[in-house]
């Protein structure tokens, strides 16, 4: 069973410009959650789908985070425009409940310059 | 937020027992996970608490009081691949998928 997988593994870009990271969850998975590592801190939660629906999304920073996930599989989030403070490793997990354990992807390590 | 704590490093060495601790003060505690993390790597699943007690896996046991918002991770037989960064997060029911990590606990071996 393949695992969730993030595209791109590294992204550099320069404060202003837009930056789109994507999540593909183990397949059946309907629950599919962003979170984010901030050098120093700790694993921190952005929103979380179930199948196409936003469920939490309270986590989100602000209004220059868009994430999406049609159809139900694989999900987006786009930076944009991006800041400094964006920079860190962005997860993605996926479960097939709530009360089970969620599987994560190795991350997509942003800096922004 | 949440005040979840643990140890930020330890070390160990080779075929020694250590035990990393994670307290935490939630509203509405559901459960406790533990995940392993290799730098650069996804974390990876080690155990859920619901119930107070040991759970045993393998060489990994994981303990849960409820009453004291404790937690405990303890590791076995150490091995080399065991240094990592072990990372307790907590799962409250009022906020159904969303998981609360501490800042993670980076245990070196030493051989």
């Amino acid at each position: 069973e393949a695992g969730v997988t993030q595209f791109p593994s590294h992204s550099v870009i320069e404060k202003g410009q837009t930056v789109t990271l994507r999540c593909d969850p183990i397949s059946g998975h309907d629950n599919l959650y962003w979170y984010r590592r901030v050098m120093g801190k700790e694993i921190k939660f952005l929103l979380h789908f179930v199948k196409e629906s936003k469920q939490d999304e309270s986590g989100m920073p602000n209004n220059r985070f868009l994430a999406e996930r049609t159809g139900g599989t694989y999900s987006t989030l786009k930076v944009q425009p991006a800041e400094l403070e964006d920079s860190g490793v962005y997860f993605c997990a996926s479960s097939q409940d709530l009360s089970r354990e969620q599987f994560f992807g190795p991350g997509t390590r942003l800096t922004v310059l | 937020g949440q005040n979840i704590d643990q140890p930020t490093e330890m070390t160990a060495t080779e075929g020694a027992i250590v035990q990393i601790n994670c307290t935490y003060q939630t509203s509405g505690f559901n459960g406790l996970f533990w995940y392993q993390q290799h730098a650069g790597e996804a974390p990876t699943f080690l155990s859920y608490n619901v119930l107070d007690g040991l759970e045993e896996k393998g060489r990994f046991s994981s303990f849960l009081s409820r009453s004291k918002g404790y937690s405990y991770l303890l590791l076995k037989e150490l091995q080399m691949k065991d240094s990592a960064s072990y990372l307790c997060a907590v799962h409250r029911g009022s906020t159904l998928g969303r998981l609360y990590f501490g800042r993670g606990t980076q245990l070196t071996v030493w051989p």
